[in-house]
């Protein structure tokens, strides 16, 4: 089955960019969603089909996906951008299923 | 707006069958566009996808649940349902339904844009 790997943590300080990596076999091909979550709450929407943003999120979030590797970048971190982040796509090569990374917890310092 | 509610019980026994069901409102289950899923979320851990299901009844599972697991739909009462047999500890989760956009076109799976708060589910006797 495909595997989406994230790194557990990432620490960044406040104004600085965060970027949290997505690495699957050829991900660049597929299409990548990200979602965030706050502690005690569902998974929200963030990034979907690689790049685009939903209503309300802000442009300096954003997101790329090319080769081996999907990208979630946020610039001018804040505060409130701690979060728990999870990449996820759906794999139509064997049995046509959903999948998500492990998730990386996002420390702002 | 569109809102998605998990319902059933917070206690299950080992070995005995997990029943979840997810009602929606502001919004109609036969849509074309969408497919509705199951994750979960064991405690302090990350999401597994367990399943989806068409308005037509059309399903798909994890291949790592796919024994254990059945989704199914009512459309008349605009809800679908979970049920996991033969739980364990291991099935301890919070359960999130969710929708996924659907491109009917290209056949492209989208993301889950929305989903209900989560219902917690221990598994003890």
């Amino acid at each position: 089955s495909y595997v989406l790997t994230q790194p557990p943590s990432v620490s960044v300080a406040p104004g600085k960019t965060a970027r949290i990596t997505c690495g699957g076999n050829n991900i660049g091909s597929k299409s990548v969603h990200w979602y965030q979550q706050r502690p005690g709450q569902a998974p929200a929407l963030l990034i979907y089909y690689d790049t685009d943003r939903p209503s309300g999120i802000p442009e300096r979030i954003s997101g790329s996906n090319y080769g081996n590797t999907a990208t979630l970048t946020i610039s001018r971190v804040e505060a409130g951008d701690e979060a728990d982040y999870y990449c996820q796509v759906w794999d139509r090569s064997s049995d046509n299923q959903g999948v998500f990374g492990g998730g990386t917890k996002l420390t702002v310092l | 707006q569109l809102q998605l509610q998990e319902s059933g019980p917070g206690l299950v026994k080992p070995s005995e069958t997990l029943s979840l069901t997810c009602t929606v409102s502001g919004g109609s289950l036969t849509s074309s566009n969408f497919f509705w899923g199951w994750i979960r979320q064991p405690p302090g851990k990350g999401l597994e996808w367990i399943g989806n299901i068409y308005y037509n009844g059309g399903t798909y599972y994890n291949p790592s649940l796919k024994s254990r697991v059945t989704i199914s739909v009512d459309t008349s009462k605009n809800r679908f349902s979970l049920r996991l047999r033969s739980v364990t500890a291991a099935d301890a989760a919070v359960y999130f339904c969710a929708r996924q956009r659907w491109r009917p076109v290209t056949g492209t799976r989208g993301p889950f844009d929305y989903w209900g708060q989560g219902n917690l589910v221990t598994v003890s006797s």
